[in-house]
């Protein structure tokens, strides 16, 4: 079973302070993504990775930096949280080059309160 | 810019009544289509997906979708639902070789006993 978790369920912030959430996947995926989803607004794509140290911005990268130093783990950080990223973050991984093998495995997501 | 439309933000249906939940692209090309759903509490999971070949895709659950490439839909479609089938539903897109998806911006469904 592919597993991918994210360090916290919930956590809560204030303005102005640095986060950071974590994503790790089991599956030696090669591809992870970090998304915000917003009642209304779907999932939006912030940044993702597809291999160690390589990143590409998403749709909504503002206000947002990502880390991936090894394989199975990605970081999203907030480098001055602010209260308009008050947001569930959802991590994702997949293969790449998978054709039809391709899909996306989600995380739990963490519902993050910036106060 | 790539974009996929839900048009129902909100689907009230009683047990056993028929679903279904439209889903547009604006992609051209080659192009995948997903279904993802998010139950109450849980991750987003895999309902089905489509990349080639018959049109009408099944899924778990008893769900089905139909790719029709001359209306850029890929609706999904329950003839039954159950209770159990309350959650939010989300379609996505991606041209082929492409690692993002675009998803569109949900569909919640409430069944009601």
């Amino acid at each position: 079973d592919v597993k991918v978790t994210q360090s916290s369920r919930y956590l809560v912030k204030r303005t102005g302070e640095k986060v950071f959430l974590e994503c790790v996947q089991d599956m030696d995926h090669e591809n992870m993504f970090w998304y915000r989803q917003d009642p209304g607004l779907g999932l939006r794509l912030i940044y993702f990775s597809y291999d160690v140290k390589m990143k590409e911005k998403g749709d909504i990268p503002e206000g947002y930096s990502v880390s991936r130093e090894k394989k199975e783990r990605f970081s999203l950080i907030l480098e001055s949280a602010s209260t308009n990223q008050t947001s569930m973050y959802l991590c994702a991984s997949s293969f790449g080059e998978s054709g039809q093998l391709y899909e996306q495995y989600f995380g739990p997501g963490t519902r993050l309160t910036v106060t | 810019a790539q974009s996929v439309s839900q048009h129902n933000h909100h689907v009230i249906l009683s047990e056993a009544a028929s679903l279904e939940l439209g889903c547009n692209y604006s992609y051209g090309g080659t192009v995948n289509l997903f279904w993802y759903v998010q139950y109450p509490g849980q991750h987003l999971q895999l309902l089905l997906k489509y990349f080639s070949g018959d049109p009408l895709v099944k899924g778990i659950k008893g769900f089905e979708a139909e790719f029709i490439k001359s209306k850029f839909s890929f609706n999904l479609r329950k003839p039954s639902v159950q209770w159990s089938d309350t959650a939010e539903y989300f379609c996505a897109a991606r041209h082929f070789g492409n690692e993002k998806l675009t998803f569109g911006t949900g569909t919640r469904l409430t069944i009601i006993p």
